[in-house]
């Protein structure tokens, strides 16, 4: 079944405001992985966090990590146009190879 | 300067018949992906290859078959195209550990089955 579960499905915001995009997901990861998706193009990895980890940042990027909830969320501060893309989380399981993705947010930043 | 490149970007196809998407990476990376991504953006990975040799094969119909003829190239050949077989594939190259390092993704192959 599916790893990762992201809330909401759909963000709209106004360019500058922040944005907040949660995962869920059903058993211990060994690491997490967000990814963006422009429209019609390939993913670009954007931040990794490994499951001993709470918290990362990356430029206008925050991840945050709670293995006891089994969930990580993404900030986006101070939201720019280019900044609207889809946006999906990752996990990695120990001992496995593969990224299994979450449904992912659609997020949009309104002029 | 490509790192990941797919041919074609789209390929539109009658039912039953057979194509392959090439995939090629520049980037020295020993770990190849194929990923389907279907119309409700959902991302599954298909395939993943370590220095040519197979290590992940999902539940895929073997009407899908991957090729590696070395380590930075890795084709998908699909047989007797259906229709839910349209979707946007993905390649992607990794380096180093197994599930540590970040996957670099190709620019997708939209496939549409009539």
């Amino acid at each position: 079944s599916q790893q990762g579960e992201e809330d909401p499905q759909a963000l709209s915001i106004q360019e500058g405001e922040n944005a907040t995009m949660n995962c869920s997901y059903k058993t211990s990861i060994n690491n997490l992985q967000w990814y963006r998706q422009n429209s019609g193009r390939g993913l670009v990895h954007l931040i990794l966090i490994r499951s001993n980890e709470r918290e990362k940042h990356s430029g206008r990027l925050r991840v945050t990590l709670d293995t006891s909830k089994k969930s990580s969320s993404l900030l986006i501060t101070a939201s720019r146009a280019a900044d609207t893309a889809s946006y999906f989380c990752a996990t990695v399981l120990f001992g496995n190879e593969k990224l299994t993705f979450g449904t992912g947010t659609r997020l949009t930043i309104i002029p | 300067d490509t790192a990941v490149s797919q041919t074609p970007k789209y390929l539109v196809t009658q039912m039953g018949n057979d194509k392959s998407i090439k995939c090629e990476q520049n980037l020295g990376h020993d770990t190849m992906y194929w990923y389907k991504q279907d119309s409700k953006k959902f991302l599954k990975i298909m395939f993943s290859y370590n220095n040519k040799e197979l290590i992940i094969n999902e539940t895929v119909p073997n009407r899908f078959s991957p090729k590696s003829p070395d380590k930075a190239h890795l084709n998908l050949h699909i047989n007797s195209l259906e229709l839910g077989d349209s979707a946007v594939y993905f390649c992607a190259s990794r380096q180093g550990l197994a599930g540590v390092n970040e996957q670099f993704f190709g620019p997708g192959t939209r496939l549409t089955v009539l």
